[in-house]
């Protein structure tokens, strides 16, 4: 079963330095999609970046870069010049089949906080 | 566009009560999910839906059911309310192609007392 593991519950970073969140999963397959969501105060789930397995380029979406280690199984979340709107929980997801059923896991997310 | 959206936002239920949270979707979606969110605990799939008439068991069903009459609708049924489903409830839905994201709705904050 897919499983995905965020090993840091909380995390801080000053404004305007770069903060690294970790993400590992597990599956047998080898066609799969990877995301992060931002998860402010309000609520609500706002899509960060995604990643597709079959690209070995990492994603990057202005601020936010993902470091894509396939082998390993390892998708960690880059922010860089980091900035107070980026404090939320981010959550790690993972979307592929197994047995013919499509399955789209979260891990249990990381609390980032920014100081000024 | 309103995207997802859940009624209520807000519930105390007693419990032994029985109630239903309201899902819908405007993006012609075929793919439908039911997510609860407990602190430290992240979101976990409680039941899921590849289409109309079509629902599956996710990894915490117990005490819940749904049912998937439209595309648009996907509600979800607590029958006996306990204080284990105090609980944030997210609805989400997305398109069946792999790599596009889910979008959630605002979630409903359940108070089981």
């Amino acid at each position: 079963a897919q499983t995905v593991t965020q090993s840091q519950p909380e995390m801080s970073v000053q404004e305007a330095e770069t903060v690294t969140l970790s993400c590992t999963y597990d599956t047998s397959e080898s066609d799969y999609y990877l995301f992060w969501y931002k998860q402010p105060p309000s609520r609500q789930m706002i899509l960060v970046i995604r990643q597709e397995a079959y690209k070995q380029q990492n994603a990057t979406e202005n601020r936010f870069s993902v470091n894509f280690q396939k082998a390993a199984k390892s998708f960690s979340l880059k922010i860089s010049d980091s900035q107070l709107g980026d404090a939320a929980m981010y959550f790690c997801a993972y979307r592929g089949y197994q047995g013919g059923s499509e399955k789209l896991v979260f891990g249990k997310g990381t609390k980032l906080t920014v100081n000024p | 566009n309103a995207g997802v959206t859940q009624t209520p936002k807000f519930r105390i239920l007693k419990i032994g009560q029985s109630m239903t949270l309201q899902c819908a979707q405007d993006m012609n979606h075929n793919y439908m999910y039911w997510y609860r969110q407990d602190p430290g605990m992240g979101l976990k799939l409680i039941y899921y839906s590849v289409g109309a008439g079509i629902t599956d068991k996710g990894e915490v069903p117990n005490g819940y059911n749904v049912s998937r009459s439209t595309t648009e609708d996907f509600p979800l049924r607590l029958e006996l309310a306990a204080p284990s489903q105090t609980s944030v409830y997210f609805c989400a839905s997305s398109y069946a192609e792999q790599n596009t994201e889910a979008f959630f709705g605002q979630g409903t904050r359940l108070t089981v007392v």
